[in-house]
């Protein structure tokens, strides 16, 4: 167990719609990253989270959009959800000073199914 | 595009033996490197990281690194029917800000009892 908590752990959802993830890091932690992992592929990085504000970004388009909170947790939102959503939503917390970030310990993921 | 590339599997090996996992990336750069287990229908399980040239045991576990050749490789000793289950490479991005990892696909390795 990391103590790395994610909500919720499935979730269905219908082209078009809006969905909000959640996430909770280690204690001791102050940095959030997401990635999303389609069925078969490793982890693709959506972005990160360092004292609440972004601190890099991969491939993924404005719909996808975060936050962090004073408690070091944080939010992924997907707005317009499209087929291709479906994947499983990996958040990873770890420590970070001045930008380099220590190892990344990841939480049970949740399951994002979109009709 | 920087890339991390492992060798496809799956990997079968009989209890006992020894696994070898392989993974080469593109990013000279780089400065870190991770191996995490992840068993069907779970997340990501950290095994070991290793920075350095050369190798780094825990366990039943070593890793290697060879940053010249810009190879990384898992080495399982004595593999357990509980060792089955995907391994995933990952390594940092080079820069400033080494906060991304960029993961390989993953290789199934399956111990058969």
């Amino acid at each position: 167990e990391t103590g790395v908590t994610q909500s919720p752990t499935h979730l269905i959802k219908t082209r078009g719609q809006q969905v909000t993830l959640r996430c909770s890091s280690q204690s001791g932690h102050n940095t959030v990253s997401w990635y999303q992992q389609a069925l078969g592929q490793g982890p693709q990085f959506i972005f990160q989270y360092y004292r609440e504000e972004e601190n890099g970004r991969g491939n993924f388009p404005p719909r996808f959009s975060g936050l962090q909170f004073p408690n070091y947790s944080s939010e992924l939102n997907v707005n317009a959800l499209e087929l291709d959503d479906s994947a499983l939503y990996l958040c990873a917390s770890s420590w970070a000073s001045g930008g380099a970030t220590d190892t990344q310990y990841f939480g049970p993921g949740t399951r994002l199914t979109v009709l | 595009q920087k890339e991390v590339e492992q060798n496809s599997g799956p990997l079968s090996v009989p209890e006992g033996a020894i696994a070898s996992l392989n993974c080469t990336y593109s990013d000279r750069g780089s400065q870190s490197f991770f191996w995490y287990r992840q068993y069907s229908g779970k997340s990501p399980e950290l095994i070991m990281f290793i920075y350095s040239n050369g190798d780094k045991e825990d366990g039943r576990f070593t890793a290697q690194l060879n940053k010249a050749s810009q190879y990384v490789s898992l080495l399982i000793r004595d593999s357990q029917p509980s060792d089955s289950a995907t391994y995933l490479c990952a390594v940092t991005d080079s820069g400033g800000s080494n906060y991304k990892l960029t993961f390989g696909k993953g290789t199934l390795l399956t111990v058969n009892p």
